[in-house]
């Protein structure tokens, strides 16, 4: 059974810095894109970063390029966001999702979600 | 950057009804696009891929159709299960996804 299993999340002041996790399951985790996605309170979903399956190629939503980094170590089966210079509009819930490979990229396994809340 | 617009924004119907939910993209996309379902409190779910293959699992009362700029989705018969929020995603900039703004479902 696929399962993908987001940590790391919690309370952190603005301007720090927060590192989340999605650990990897029932799956070859080397052998897929994945992605992180985040939904502000009451708000719809907005891609954040993507990366390749080797961890060779990332991309960036405008509003987080610069100040997150997305990376994977495939021999943990595990996907990072490292997040820093937070902003009170970074608050959201984040999830990893797994891209299916095939046509039109779908997402098609997502993680339950960690809440990321920035605030003073 | 490729925006996605849905209509409507939010939507309310009976059990039994036929619905349809359009995706609009402010440039061709030709078929990336793909509908995901979100209840309260869960994470998305897939549905249709690539504008209309059913994802493995979920029901044929869901369909969607399309290509290039406008997209459906249907639900050919609503189901009490079916009452979430539906967006769609496109996938044509794999340098930067965007979704639809979503569209809630609710119960008349």
């Amino acid at each position: 059974e696929v399962q993908l299993v987001e940590s790391g999340g919690g309370l952190v002041q603005p301007g720090g810095s927060l590192r989340l996790s999605c650990a990897a399951s029932g799956f070859t985790f080397s052998s897929y894109w994945m992605h992180w996605v985040r939904q502000a309170p009451g708000k719809g979903l907005v891609w954040v970063s993507r990366i390749n399956s080797d961890g060779s190629s990332t991309s960036y939503a405008d509003s987080v390029k610069g100040r997150f980094t997305i990376s994977r170590d495939n021999a943990k089966n595990t996907l990072y966001l490292q997040m820093n210079s937070l902003r009170a509009e970074d608050t959201a819930v984040y999830y990893c999702a797994r891209d299916k490979e095939t046509v039109a990229a779908p997402f098609d396994y997502w993680g339950q979600g960690t809440l990321v809340t920035v605030s003073s | 950057d490729i925006q996605m617009t849905q209509s409507p924004s939010s939507l309310s119907a009976s059990v039994g009804d036929r619905v349809t939910i359009t995706c609009r993209a402010s440039q061709s996309i030709s078929s990336y696009l793909n509908w995901y379902q979100q209840k309260p409190g869960k994470a998305p779910k897939l549905l249709i891929y690539a504008a209309s293959s059913l994802q493995s699992g979920v029901p044929s009362r869901f369909s969607g159709s399309g290509s290039g700029t406008d997209f459906t989705l249907t639900i050919s018969s609503l189901q009490p299960e079916d009452f979430a929020t539906y967006y769609c995603q496109q996938s044509y900039s794999t340098l930067e996804i965007t979704f639809g703004q979503g569209t809630r479902l609710e119960i008349k």
